[in-house]
């Protein structure tokens, strides 16, 4: 099963919005509604952000929205703050009754 | 109060085993898929294993027949076994309970480094 693919970088100004694709196939965020998203920073475990392709965990600020279209699914942060600057990973579900990660996006706040 | 905490990491060499310990408190093991996930250093998360409430366990390609995931629900732990440790299996590792389909409370990890 092969990594997710994400960019390895976004950078945005704080308060800009910005967004992170991660493109998969038809075996895993195509067949499910199943996409997750996670924050992690230095030093840190990974936190869930997104789960079930668009819906926030308690806690989460409204900032963080998703969604997906085929087999890409996307996280948009808006009004970036100094706080979200942060490793971002996707995971999908799949057919194989696995889970598969995203390869993971470095957010730069300028 | 949900917690997990890894336990059994270090250093080992290479052809050598480890067993990784998951001390889970706030809920229990038994009634919940629980999975490992592992992060190279510098590097991003690679999901390894879960096994279900129900006792059936799923691997990724690159650690099957190597790894193998078990739980003692008296003790309410979960374990990683692992064999013929690599080079490529350096990584901290973590346990994760699933919720919402998801991976939703995490432990802090432990190192696992292989190196003759």
């Amino acid at each position: 099963q092969s990594a997710l693919t994400q960019p390895a970088s976004v950078s945005g100004s704080p308060g800009q919005s910005i967004t992170i694709s991660c493109t998969g196939t038809n075996t895993d965020i195509g067949a499910f509604h199943l996409v997750s998203w996670f924050q992690q920073h230095p030093g840190t475990a990974p936190k869930i952000i997104i789960f079930e392709v668009s819906n926030r965990p308690s806690g989460v600020p409204s900032r963080f929205s998703a969604s997906k279209s085929g087999t890409t699914a996307s996280l948009t942060i808006s009004g970036l703050q100094a706080e979200d600057e942060a490793n971002y990973f996707c995971s999908s579900y799949t057919l194989s009754r696995t889970h598969v990660f995203g390869s993971g996006t470095m957010v730069t706040v300028l | 109060e949900v917690q997990l905490v890894e336990s059994g990491g270090g250093s080992a060499q290479p052809g050598g085993s480890l067993r990784l310990s998951c001390a889970v408190s706030g809920f229990n093991v038994s009634n919940t898929y629980m999975h490992w996930v592992r992060q190279p250093p510098g590097k991003g998360l690679e999901w390894v294993s879960v096994l279900s409430s129900g006792g059936a366990t799923e691997y990724a390609d690159s650690v099957k027949g190597r790894f193998t995931t078990s739980r003692d629900n008296s003790k309410n732990m979960l374990y990683l076994r692992i064999n013929g440790l690599r080079g490529e299996d350096t990584a901290v590792y973590y346990c994760a309970r699933e919720w919402r389909n998801s991976l939703g409370d995490w432990g802090r990890g432990t190192m696992v480094t292989v190196s003759s």
